[in-house]
């Protein structure tokens, strides 16, 4: 069965502070690796990663994949409140079937 | 283009009622999956639908049923509803060949 974890739970910071979220997962064939930012109601997507090593950016936010040691990282720097959120990884098997396996989400909440 | 939409957004049924939900994704996009999200397991994938065809489910009890028309528009069905199914009901579309999935705001159902 593909499992992926997501650590930490919760984090509670300040503006202006980093933050490392982490994703590992064991899945029987990878295809790859999504982030996504869930805040009141619906996720809508930051990143998608195949391929290690690979850094993907969108402003103060970037990820990475490491695919021999099976994780990945979300980092936000110079956090703002309107980084409070949820934030989902999803990893997607190879092969014809579409059937993503979700972690249970890093509950990010940025303090003025 | 306008976004994923799902009617209705709330909804209060009793134990043993039947319920659906509706969805309608990006205009052009003719994968539709079903999400279901609960504090105690997360984000559970449902089914996925694709040119009026169940491609993919997931492992949920055959109460749970779905259907997409010709529009792509797809609708999703709990029959003898109970107390346990209290979550939020996403719905997620795609087009052919990406693996980016767009949320709709999903349609919160509690079952008393």
């Amino acid at each position: 069965e593909d499992k992926v974890v997501q650590s930490p739970l919760s984090l509670v910071v300040h503006e202006g502070d980093t933050v490392t979220l982490n994703c590992s997962y064991e899945v029987t064939n990878f295809r790859s690796l999504l982030w996504y930012k869930q805040e009141k109601k619906a996720p809508t997507f930051l990143f998608m990663l195949t391929s290690s090593g690979i850094e993907k950016k969108s402003g103060r936010l970037s990820s990475i994949l490491d695919k021999k040691e099976l994780f990945s990282i979300l980092n936000i720097t110079a956090t703002q409140t309107g980084d409070s959120a949820v934030y989902l990884c999803a990893v997607l098997p190879s092969g014809g079937s579409y059937i993503p396996t979700f972690g249970r989400g890093t509950s990010l909440i940025v303090h003025p | 283009k306008a976004g994923v939409t799902q009617t209705p957004r709330y909804l209060i049924k009793t134990r043993g009622q039947q319920v659906t939900l509706s969805c309608s994704p990006i205009s052009g996009h003719r994968s539709v999956s079903w999400y279901q999200q609960t504090p105690g397991q997360g984000l559970q994938f449902l089914f996925e639908y694709f040119s009026e065809t169940q491609r993919n489910k997931g492992n949920f009890p055959g109460r749970f049923s779905g259907r997409q028309f010709s529009n792509s528009r797809s609708e999703m069905n709990v029959s003898t509803l109970e107390l346990g199914d209290s979550a939020l009901y996403l719905c997620a579309s795609s087009s052919v060949g990406q693996e980016t999935q767009y949320f709709g705001p999903g349609t919160r159902l509690l079952v008393l």
